[in-house]
This record gives structure tokens, sequence and C-alpha cells, in this order.
């Protein structure tokens, strides 16, 4: 149980083209799902917080209107990367908490995605 | 903000008990002890976490001092699939945000 599948897996596009990734909790609904991203060895950095029907809440110095972030149901949430360019290249990933409270508020994490802009 | 300390990196002989110690020494009272492991190229994996009392599952035990500013995670007999980076989080139960320090690089060895 509590698996998150994240897609795609890996994603080369141009600079200033968008890129959509999608988040989805396969075997339960979470109420909230948060996108992290990281650049080689280095830490996860927590990018936003979405609750599912409300706008995302995103940390210092994340650019929200770079970052859009939608969460239309229970058990999807997408990313897209708008006007990419080469610095965002980077791993994203993409967490979720179950609605169920019985998991001790633990949240689980999908694959990631590696995107490189060119 | 991430509120541990870790140590950088580690290294372990395969088969026997690796021990990743974790300071959280500003910890709340309300506040649990979580611990992830990302092995190369993925998505984090759930290991454990617990509030007060030591804590025992399938993967790992965790150890919580009675002071709660510092825990341990037990890995009874690593193997190379172990060899992973170790995160500890520290977060309210009711909490939202997952905010993730830098770790411990655990290296298995043959």
């Amino acid at each position: 149980g509590a698996v998150v599948s994240q897609h795609p897996s890996w994603v080369i596009c141009k600079s200033g083209t968008s890129v959509k990734i999608e988040c989805r909790s396969l075997d339960f609904q979470a109420t909230t799902m948060f996108w992290y991203r990281q650049f080689p060895k280095q830490s996860l950095m927590l990018m936003a917080t979405s609750n599912e029907g409300s706008k995302a809440t995103y940390e210092q110095g994340v650019e929200k209107d770079k970052f859009l972030i939608n969460h239309a149901s229970l058990t999807l949430s997408t990313l897209t990367v708008t006007s990419a360019h080469p610095e965002d290249s980077s791993f994203y990933i993409c967490s979720a908490r179950p609605r169920d409270a019985s998991s001790g508020n633990t949240i689980y994490f999908g694959e990631g995605s590696w995107l490189t802009v060119v | 903000d991430a509120k541990t300390t870790q140590p950088t990196s580690m290294d372990c002989a395969e088969g026997r008990a690796a021990n990743l110690p974790c300071n959280h020494s500003t910890i709340s009272g309300n506040e649990y002890v979580y611990w992830y492991r990302q092995i190369h190229s993925q998505g984090p994996q759930y290991i454990i976490h617990g509030l007060k009392n030591n804590e025992t599952n399938e993967m790992a035990s965790l150890i919580i001092t009675e002071d709660r500013k510092s825990s341990t995670l037990i890995l009874p007999h690593a193997t190379l699939r172990d060899t992973a980076v170790y995160y500890c989080i520290v977060r309210p139960l009711t909490g939202n945000q997952f905010y993730f320090g830098t770790g411990t690089s655990l290296t298995v060895i043959p």
C-alpha cells in the first residue's frame, strides 16, 4: 500500500517550453501533496505544499508563476515548469499524505522525475 | 527548516548492525521523529517513526533517548542494498511540511 507514482520518470525539453509532471497516489486518497526539488549531491528542498481543491502554498524563494501546481483531485497533483531554462534542470519529487490518519501522518514519495532543459 | 543534525557519512560492514545517530535537541513535546532513506536517484522511502517510545518494524528499530533530544536508527543486519542517504526529520503529528536536512550517507561495505 501507499504507492505514489510520478510521470514521466525523465523528460528533456527545450529552453522556453513548459513541461508538466504528474504525481498520483495509486492506492490512497491524499489530502495534501508536496513537491520537492533536488540538485545533485544535495538534499531535498521543499518547493510547495498543495491541498486538494485549494491553491498551493509555496516556500520562500520559489516562484509560483514559474512552478504551477494543480491539485484537482484527491489522487492527482501536477507540477508545470513554465518557460523552462537550463537552471531548472533537476530531480523533482512529489510526496503525498494519506487522508486516512492511521498512517501516523507519514508521507510517501514518488520515484522522482528527472528534468533536463537543453 | 530542518531541526536535526546527523553525521555526514558512515560506513558499516555487511551483516553488522548499522547505528545511525540523530540530534534533535530543540524537539518539541508534540513532534515525532521520522526516518527516511534515499537510494541513489530514487524517491525517499519511509522507514519508521516514533514519539518517545522505542519502535521496531521489519526494516529497523528506532531508539529515542529519554529526554528526546536524540535518537538512533538501527539496521540490525546491514546489507549492500542498505547503502543510501538516511534522513532524520522531526515534525508534529498534525504538522504539514516535511523539511529535509543533509542526512547521513551510509555505505555498507562487503
